[in-house]
């Protein structure tokens, strides 16, 4: 089957720690996403990559950073520089140039106390 | 950047009747729109897309229509069911160049009544 796959579905995490979130997939797609979202709130845009060994800030990318280092994979590092780093993270792909649809893997809840 | 929003952010409607989700965009250069719908965790999934070349696209149960004088955007769907119910983002591409970014809107929340 050919998708996006996130792991793992829930984290805990103390403050202070950093944090890695998986996000693979199958489906040969040059870019990938990250979004944070919260509670009633839209998906915001953490980082992006087009194409491997390449990416690129999103709207709010302070306190995260990311790497992609292989095509089929995008992982999303929170650090404790993150105020506020309690949400729901969604990664994506799409096929890149020419092509706005984007699919989503099932999230990650991440929950730092 | 863009900027889109929706007309509602919580939507109630009878089981079988028809409801409509709106969407307003500030980008009257926007070509593409896209209709995604998440349920409770989970991640979204496309329902539908809409070109600027076209005011009207159906598809199963669902049509969207596009009014670029108002820059308006709905989704219809019909004889809605329970498994309708979920969040309904709409979405348009992001204005900077050479981007394939997305703009979410922040979502209407469909509740179906049985």
């Amino acid at each position: 089957d050919g998708g996006i796959t996130q792991s793992p579905k829930y984290l805990f995490r103390k403050e202070g720690q950093n944090v890695t979130l998986s996000c693979e997939q199958n489906l040969n797609h040059d870019a990938m996403y990250w979004y944070r979202q919260d509670p009633g709130q839209g998906l915001r845009l953490i980082y992006y990559s087009q194409i491997v060994n390449d990416f690129q800030k999103g709207d709010i990318a302070e306190g995260y950073s990311v790497s992609r280092e292989k095509k089929e994979s995008f992982p999303l590092t929170v650090t404790s520089a993150q105020k506020n780093p309690t949400a729901f993270y969604l990664c994506a792909s799409s096929l890149g140039t020419g092509d706005y649809e984007q699919y989503f893997g099932p999230g990650t809840r991440l929950t730092v106390t | 950047g863009e900027s889109v929003g929706l007309h509602l952010p919580t939507l109630s409607v009878q089981e079988g009747d028809n409801s409509i989700i709106n969407c307003a965009y500030s980008n009257s250069a926007s070509d593409y729109f896209i209709w995604y719908k998440q349920e409770s965790g989970k991640g979204p999934q496309f329902i539908i897309d809409i070109r600027s070349n076209m005011d009207k696209r159906q598809g199963q149960r669902v049509t969207v229509l596009l009014n670029k004088t108002v820059k308006h955007l709905s989704l219809q769907i019909a004889a809605t069911q329970p498994g309708d119910s979920a969040v309904y983002f709409c979405a348009v591409p992001y204005s900077g160049a050479g981007s394939y970014q997305l703009t979410f809107g922040k979502g209407t929340k469909l509740s179906v009544i049985p």
